[in-house]
């Protein structure tokens, strides 16, 4: 398996509402990643973990709040966003931190 | 902090035509990666460069990296349609994994 799988792959929530993104890996990589993209724009480092542990946090607002239960499966927890949150969310992985990346296919994220 | 430009922004190019992109850094870089995106999809890996001066090749795709490391390419030879995408470069410093993406270049090619 050598993929990242992302679900759901589109998600409309109100800004009251509370939702997760989740991401699977099965490649063995000790590093996995958020990122966030707007349109026609590079993607942002939102957090970093390292073997399950968090150690980078781009200064992402607490109502993104990412959670990592094990090495395979990584979650990111939405509550009271705003309209200008909505964009593409992109979980990463790799073999380890300085390696390069399999992105999976994210989840477009609409903030209504 | 840490600021990754690329040029061009965008480049459109007849079927057959060389490209380049330029990946400029404000900071010294430890190493930099290649990604493609396709119109819709999500980056994909295509290299690391780790030494000063490196270059690599992949079938018609040559990277380099610059011998100060503030600096990478990626040049492509003979295009084809399936080349479409943006190219994004992403660079890290030294000690820390954090890799900040260039600004991209969008490709099109003209059939």
């Amino acid at each position: 398996d050598t993929e990242v799988t992302q679900t759901p792959k589109h998600l409309v929530m109100g800004m009251t509402n509370k939702k997760s993104l989740k991401c699977e890996q099965h490649m063995g990589h000790r590093a996995m990643y958020w990122y966030k993209q707007k349109a026609k724009k590079p993607p942002e480092l939102m957090f970093v973990y390292s073997y399950e542990k968090l150690s980078i946090n781009e200064s992402v607002p607490s109502r993104f709040s990412p959670e990592c239960p094990n090495s395979s499966l990584l979650n990111l927890h939405l509550h009271a966003l705003q309209p200008e949150d909505s964009a593409l969310y992109l979980c990463a992985s790799s073999l380890s931190t300085g390696y390069g990346y399999t992105f999976g296919s994210g989840t477009r994220l609409t903030v209504v | 902090g840490q600021q990754v430009m690329q040029i061009p922004q965008y480049q459109h190019v007849q079927e057959g035509e060389d490209f380049t992109t330029y990946c400029n850094s404000s900071t010294t870089l430890s190493n930099i990666q290649w990604y493609k995106q396709r119109p819709g999809g999500h980056p994909v890996f295509l290299i690391q460069l780790v030494k000063s001066g490196e270059v690599k090749k992949q079938k018609r795709l040559t990277f380099q990296f610059g011998e100060a490391k503030k600096n990478s390419s990626l040049h492509i030879t003979a295009t084809q349609t399936t080349d479409v995408g943006t190219y994004f470069c992403a660079g890290t410093t030294s000690g820390t994994y954090k890799y900040i993406f260039g600004t991209g270049t969008r490709l099109k090619v003209l059939a």
